[in-house]
């Protein structure tokens, strides 16, 4: 399975920009770039995903390096409630009937008032 | 918002006790997951679940563990005879399709005592 590094935290301000970096040096092709994330007490829960291109959606943006060994997940304003550990996995069905995911330990994002 | 479901949302069992975890995916989805978390440990993969078979398990997956879709609503985890280290917080998931995004319940914390 493909690895990603990511810092272990990062502080933020409230109604301030995130920027959440992920190395994945060894990605292929066919892996697909998730991001995913877990409030505490809570399950992980979904936050964008991406192959090549840049995407967003109503809960944040994900930027691509264009050789793909590097993404950034961005808030673009961060609530207290965005407060959580954030998680950036690789995923490849590989031609099989699954896409499991691979957590790491993420990054555990503070958010001060 | 759909939602993935999951009961109980803890349960207390004997060491040796058989126990089943329940979860109602979406209803439209075809792809089923099981994870498992340690207290202050990573999410872990366990098992992924298509088409009425196993199509993906992990080493934590032994004999012990089996997953089962009876009723076309219902997915369950039944671990067969619990040990002290079982004792996590279990997370279902589903998606619709390969690549896109998992949905996860809320959890089942289990406790063996």
């Amino acid at each position: 399975d493909a690895k990603t590094t990511q810092p272990n935290s990062m502080e933020s301000n409230e109604e301030e920009p995130v920027h959440l970096p992920c190395n994945h040096s060894t990605i292929s092709g066919t892996d697909y770039i998730h991001w995913y994330r877990q409030l505490p007490s809570q399950g992980p829960e979904y936050v964008i995903h991406g192959l090549t291109s840049n995407v967003n959606n109503r809960m944040a943006s994900l930027a691509i390096a264009e050789d793909r060994k590097s993404s950034t997940l961005i808030l673009h304003r961060a609530t207290l409630r965005d407060a959580a550990v954030y998680y950036c996995i690789l995923s490849n069905n590989y031609g099989g009937a699954t896409n499991k995911l691979i957590f790491g330990t993420g990054t555990l994002l503070a958010v001060q008032p | 918002e759909p939602e993935v479901t999951q009961t109980p949302s803890h349960q207390v069992t004997q060491m040796g006790q058989e126990v089943i975890l329940r979860c109602v995916p979406i209803s439209n989805h075809l792809y089923f997951y099981w994870y498992r978390q340690i207290l202050g440990q990573k999410v872990e993969f366990l098992v992924s679940f298509y088409n009425n078979e196993i199509s993906e398990k992990s080493e934590i997956f032994d004999d012990q563990f089996s997953v089962e879709r009876p009723d076309g609503s219902n997915f369950t985890l039944k671990i067969r005879s619990t040990k002290l280290e079982d004792s996590a917080m279990y997370f279902c998931a589903s998606s619709e399709y390969l690549n896109t995004e998992a949905f996860f319940g809320q959890g089942t914390r289990l406790t063996v005592v």
